[in-house]
């Protein structure tokens, strides 16, 4: 049974970087080739794509945070990270991580980890 | 940037109908993905690719595509479909995936 696990600091001042990890059990990101992403939910509204990783390190980002996100994925950790520099209160939010069934990052999400609520505040 | 319009609100009685819509330019080219998300959790693929149902999802949920627009249909409403519905596309011109506004179904 895959499991996505996301982690991360909770609080983050503005302006600094939020750095957060996916860990996948239950399967091998790299005995898998498929795409994982980062979705994000800001409270009491929508779902926004932040960006998808394959397992040999291509990735897709939005185009309205590529200038400050870097999505990875590590293999030997068996763990995806997120990276969103200056950050501010407007990205404050549910990260989730999710499975991307296919080398393509065109698929559905039908693996989700259950989000961890990232705050942006001094 | 490629827009995905979903009305924010649809409600039913149980044991009827409800029909959720995802209006796209040119959606009946790309494969439209819904999502059921319940208060506090993550959200669940129930439809892929249109119309293709995931193992565990009810029967009676089912997808279609006519036009420009993606329909969600649920029927014989359930107390616990209540829940906030997105639909999702790839947008290939700009390498993207998009997500629609969402909508929340209210079971009367």
């Amino acid at each position: 049974q895959l499991r996505l696990q996301e982690s991360g600091p909770g609080l983050v001042n503005p302006s600094e970087t939020l750095s957060l990890t996916c860990t996948v059990s239950g399967g091998s990101i790299s005995n898998s080739p498929y795409y994982w992403g980062w979705i994000r939910q800001p409270p009491g509204k929508g779902l926004e794509w932040i960006g998808s990783v394959f397992y040999r390190g291509n990735t897709y980002y939005n185009s309205s945070l590529k200038s400050r996100v870097t999505i990875s994925a590590d293999t030997s950790k068996n763990k995806l990270s997120l990276n969103l520099r200056s950050v501010t209160a407007a990205d404050t939010a549910v990260y989730f991580c999710a499975r991307q069934p296919a080398a393509t990052a065109e698929y559905h999400f039908d693996s989700w980890g259950q989000g961890t609520l990232i705050t942006v505040s001094s | 940037s490629y827009v995905l319009t979903q009305p924010p609100s649809v409600s039913v009685a149980p044991g009827k109908t409800a029909r959720i819509t995802c209006g796209g330019n040119n959606i009946g080219s790309q494969g439209v993905h819904w999502y059921q998300q319940k208060p506090g959790q993550a959200p669940l693929l129930v439809i892929c690719y249109d119309i293709d149902r995931p193992s565990g999802i009810p029967e009676r949920f089912s997808g279609s595509k006519s036009g420009n627009t993606a329909t969600l249909t649920i029927s014989r409403v359930e107390a616990e479909d209540e829940a906030d519905y997105y639909c999702q596309v790839w947008d290939s011109s700009g390498d993207h995936v998009v997500f629609g506004g969402g909508t929340k179904l209210t079971v009367l």
